[in-house]
């Protein structure tokens, strides 16, 4: 049973566009969660992450949204550019078991010219 | 389906010693990639392995090692190991190569603590 949902396993955006991914979890005790961006035959890079106790986290075009009555989290992208197409992951931590992640499968965002 | 298995979860070893871990793929992937996971640090890609061969390597010395079974399950072998390399070991399992945009299930990883 997957603790960390991706349900949209591809999205496409046009160039200069606004880019959202989603991730759903549903062990209430995740109290951290991260974004990663993994392009072809890398390993995934850290882009951001936000606190449970914030709701919101902003890193120039990158703003991480979360809900936690919800248990939904969300990554904007501001606006989209073509080096953005990668696969994204989306990652929670339940820390009070010592940084143990659990990753959701990846949404491959397209950002077209 | 069972997910993505890594054993141990918890591993303490020394300075110099060896380590082994393990990753059991879901059933019907053929590749595995492994990645180490540092504090304050993303994760780094460590190798991936398709139908048994090593296909991608990352930026690790050679102390780092693998091999993939028949079965496509995979081992992570660590020699003369360093305090460096306590980490958080992530094994994930996808259809087909990685590099291919399969999408990737990872497991919860061993954690290996070197004193």
């Amino acid at each position: 049973d997957q603790q960390v949902k991706q349900n949209s396993p591809s999205l496409r955006v046009q160039e200069g566009r606004i880019s959202i991914l989603n991730c759903d979890y549903t062990n209430s005790m995740f109290d951290y969660f991260l974004w990663y961006k993994k392009y072809p035959a890398e390993g995934p890079t850290f882009l951001i992450s936000i606190s449970s106790i914030k709701d919101k986290n902003e890193d120039g075009r990158f703003t991480v949204f979360l809900n936690k009555s919800a248990k939904h989290l969300s990554l904007h992208i501001v606006p989209s550019q073509p080096g953005d197409s990668a696969v994204y992951f989306c990652a929670a931590i339940d820390d009070n078991y010592g940084q143990n992640f659990v990753f959701g499968p990846g949404t491959r965002l397209s950002v077209l010219p | 389906k069972a997910g993505v298995t890594q054993t141990p979860r918890y591993l303490i070893k020394t300075r110099g010693q060896q380590v082994t871990l393990s990753c059991s793929p879901i059933s019907g992937h053929r590749s595995v990639s492994w990645y180490q996971q540092t504090p304050g640090q993303g994760l780094q890609f460590l190798f991936e392995y398709f139908s048994e061969t090593q296909r991608n390597k990352g930026n690790f010395p050679g102390r780092f090692s693998g091999r993939q079974f028949s079965n496509s399950r995979s081992e992570m072998n660590v020699s003369t190991l360093e305090l460096g390399d306590s980490a958080l070991y992530l094994c994930a399992s996808s259809l087909g190569l990685s590099s291919s945009y399969n999408e990737q299930f990872f497991g919860p990883g061993t954690r290996l603590t070197v004193l």
